[in-house]
């Protein structure tokens, strides 16, 4: 079993919901991520949080909005999305023991946007 | 600067051969190279990783091989079995500073291994 734990595995939205992905990890990690994979195409960094604070955005549209409201929780709250936001959403997590370098990531949110 | 390119796109062996997968990339700031394997509906799982100032490193059956002049390294897979059947990532990333989580990844390459 994965250490970082994504809910939930599939979402179905329309384009006028609110809807929220939700990353945990206990791994005493401090810097967590957010990544967009596309079919047969590399995931795609969005955000980055270090010690609970937003250190990195990748000029990431406004209707994705993250949020970190621990070290160990990672949301990532989603309005008015377009069809071509469907992708698999990854969280990921690194920092001590494992090290910084060292990406754990989820098995990832499977998102489809009506 | 930032890409990494990776090659080839999809690769197809048979079971015990020794398929290769290499990448290469530009920018010298670049001090980290770890390879990830991906399984369908899974996400990406770290496999092994280098760094510049090592030419080869084995973990179990897998193998990187890294020239730092070339600026260029590769995976092999040896005694490749069916259950190896995945993506493979390449991904460079520049440690320190705000390079948190910054992979670079290749475009990746879908391997096939028939029984």
């Amino acid at each position: 079993d994965t250490e970082v734990t994504q809910t939930p595995k599939h979402l179905v939205m329309g384009m006028t919901n609110k809807k929220s992905l939700k990353c945990e990890q206990h791994m005493g990690h401090r810097a967590m991520y957010w990544y967009k994979q596309k079919a047969k195409k590399p995931p795609e960094l969005m955000f980055v949080y270090s010690y609970e604070k937003l250190s990195i955005n990748e000029s990431v549209p406004s209707r994705f909005s993250p949020e970190c409201p621990n070290s160990s929780l990672l949301n990532l709250h989603l309005h008015a999305l377009q069809p071509e936001d469907s992708a698999l959403y990854l969280c990921a997590s690194s920092g001590v023991p494992t090290g910084a370098n060292v990406l754990t990531f989820g098995a990832g949110s499977r998102l489809t946007v009506l | 600067q930032q890409q990494v390119k990776q090659s080839p796109q999809s690769l197809i062996v048979q079971k015990g051969g020794i398929p290769i997968i290499n990448c290469a990339y530009e920018n010298t700031a670049f001090d980290y190279f770890p390879w990830y394997q991906q399984f369908p509906g899974k996400g990406p799982a770290l496999l092994i990783a280098i760094r510049p100032d090592v030419s080869e490193k084995k973990e179990g059956r897998f193998t990187i091989s890294f020239n730092k002049s070339a600026k260029q390294f590769s995976l092999h897979i040896m005694d490749s079995q069916p259950g190896d059947s995945a993506t493979y990532f390449c991904a460079a990333k520049r440690s320190g500073g705000t390079s948190y989580g910054k992979l670079t990844f290749g475009q990746g390459t879908i391997l096939t291994v028939h029984p």
